[in-house]
């Protein structure tokens, strides 16, 4: 069974969207969580990065994290054709050492 | 400030043959880690460096690889001989901060064609 699983996708939505995003995972070592974005052809780009339970925001983006459920997921409001791309979930060790998601590739559509 | 980089952006070569990854982290950076992300899969570890020792090397698949940091600079990976299944992308990453803390920078990444 791999540690961290993610919602495979892939997903397809109407400009204005919300779109959720969600992994889990098995591992309770991982300590810091993160959502990266990767546009073709590039590297991964972070996006959120949280280390406790609960919900953080930045513009449109929310990522919620649920250690007790080793639940993690990331909110886009008002999604837009920019946004399209491959969302992967990571998480970290205190060692450092990342764990990635497969990626959900996502399209928003105009 | 530059972001890391990393050379060459694409290299096929034949099964059998050598190949040098090279990454430069960005300056200052102490930490550094190497990716691969093979085709269908995830994303995965392979090693990461402190400086220019390996504070990690538990996903190093086997000894054709061989990864080094001399002078805690830039870092090569070399595999030798290639192998059909070592095609994929590779990633480097550095940061500032050894622990989970510190956010990881990636460079664009070097896709490895094996024919």
């Amino acid at each position: 069974q791999k540690e961290v699983e993610q919602d495979p996708g892939p997903l397809s939505v109407p400009e204005g969207a919300i779109v959720s995003l969600n992994c889990t995972y098995s591992n309770s070592a991982f300590q810091y969580f993160m959502w990266y974005r990767q546009y073709s052809r590039k590297g991964p780009e972070l996006l959120m990065y949280t280390y406790s339970s609960g919900n953080k925001e930045d513009g449109r983006f929310t990522a919620q994290v649920d250690k007790s459920s080793k639940y993690i997921s990331l909110f886009i409001r008002d999604s837009q054709p920019s946004d399209s791309a491959t969302y992967l979930c990571a998480m970290i060790t205190n060692a450092g050492k990342s764990t990635f998601g497969d990626g959900t590739t996502l399209t928003v559509k105009p | 400030e530059a972001g890391v980089t990393q050379f060459p952006s694409h290299s096929v070569i034949e099964k059998g043959q050598t190949v040098t990854l090279r990454c430069d982290p960005i300056s200052g950076h102490d930490n550094l880690y190497w990716y691969r992300r093979v085709m269908g899969k995830e994303i995965k570890f392979l090693l990461h460096f402190v400086k220019e020792s390996k504070q990690d090397e538990s996903g190093m698949p086997n000894n054709r690889f061989l990864a080094e940091r001399t002078g805690g600079t830039y870092s090569t990976l070399k595999v030798q001989p290639a192998e059909l299944e070592d095609s994929g992308v590779y990633f480097c990453a550095s940061s500032q901060v050894t622990s989970g803390r510190g956010e990881q920078f990636f460079g664009p990444g070097t896709r490895l064609t094996v024919l």
